[in-house]
């Protein structure tokens, strides 16, 4: 299994509202990356863990919040979010820190 | 940090025809991947190619990491090929490896 997952695809929510996304993969993977990703501009990184411990986070404001509950899930945790943070989301993984990473399908996330 | 420079920002061809993608990098690197983005968002792995020479059915791409710069060829291109193409490198910076991802060439290929 070489997959991915992010749940959900699409999220609509209010600047006061509070929501999560979540990552899954069953590949072994010790490293989980969360990218943000703006229309017609590369992804950017957010954050990585690495054998479930925060290793980067790359100056993401504490309004997004990293969880990493085992080695197979990654969560994004979101409150008090601003129009401007409206962006896909996306998950990856790889083997151990900085190898081939496998990306997730991603989170389209509209705030209002 | 590293500088990743794609070229051709974009691209447009005719089903069946061939195209060369290439990504350079200003210094040197451990990771290089090369990604195709469909039009639902999706990175699709295509290559994962720090050094030498890759095939994969009609794409192929080679890593001449002593010059900087890796190319993506395309052959025989077709309408799903359409999407951005992203090289994405990792090099040793202070003992962590931040990746780094080129601009992207976008590609489209008409029938």
């Amino acid at each position: 299994d070489t997959e991915v997952t992010q749940t959900p695809k699409h999220l609509v929510m209010g600047m006061t509202n509070k929501k999560s996304l979540k990552c899954e993969q069953h590949m072994g993977h010790r490293a989980m990356y969360w990218y943000k990703q703006k229309a017609k501009k590369p992804p950017e990184l957010m954050f990585v863990y690495s054998y479930e411990k925060l290793s980067i986070n790359e100056s993401v404001p504490s309004r997004f919040s990293p969880e990493c509950p085992n080695s197979s899930l990654l969560n994004l945790h979101l409150h008090a979010l601003q129009p401007e943070d409206s962006a896909l989301y996306l998950c990856a993984s790889s083997a151990r820190d900085w190898n081939e990473q496998f990306f997730g399908p991603g989170t389209r996330l509209t705030v209002l | 940090g590293i500088q990743v420079e794609q070229s051709p920002p974009d691209l447009i061809l005719q089903e069946g025809a061939n195209s060369t993608l290439r990504c350079n990098f200003s210094d040197s690197v451990n990771n290089l991947q090369w990604f195709h983005q469909n039009p639902w968002g999706q990175l699709i792995n295509l290559f994962y190619i720090p050094s030498g020479t890759k095939q994969n059915g009609r794409l192929s791409a080679t890593t001449v990491a002593t010059e900087r710069y890796s190319l993506l060829y395309i052959s025989s291109s077709q309408t799903t090929d359409s999407g951005v193409y992203f090289c994405a490198v990792s090099a040793a910076s202070g003992g962590s490896y931040i990746p780094t991802f080129g601009r992207g060439t976008s590609l489209i290929v008409h029938p």
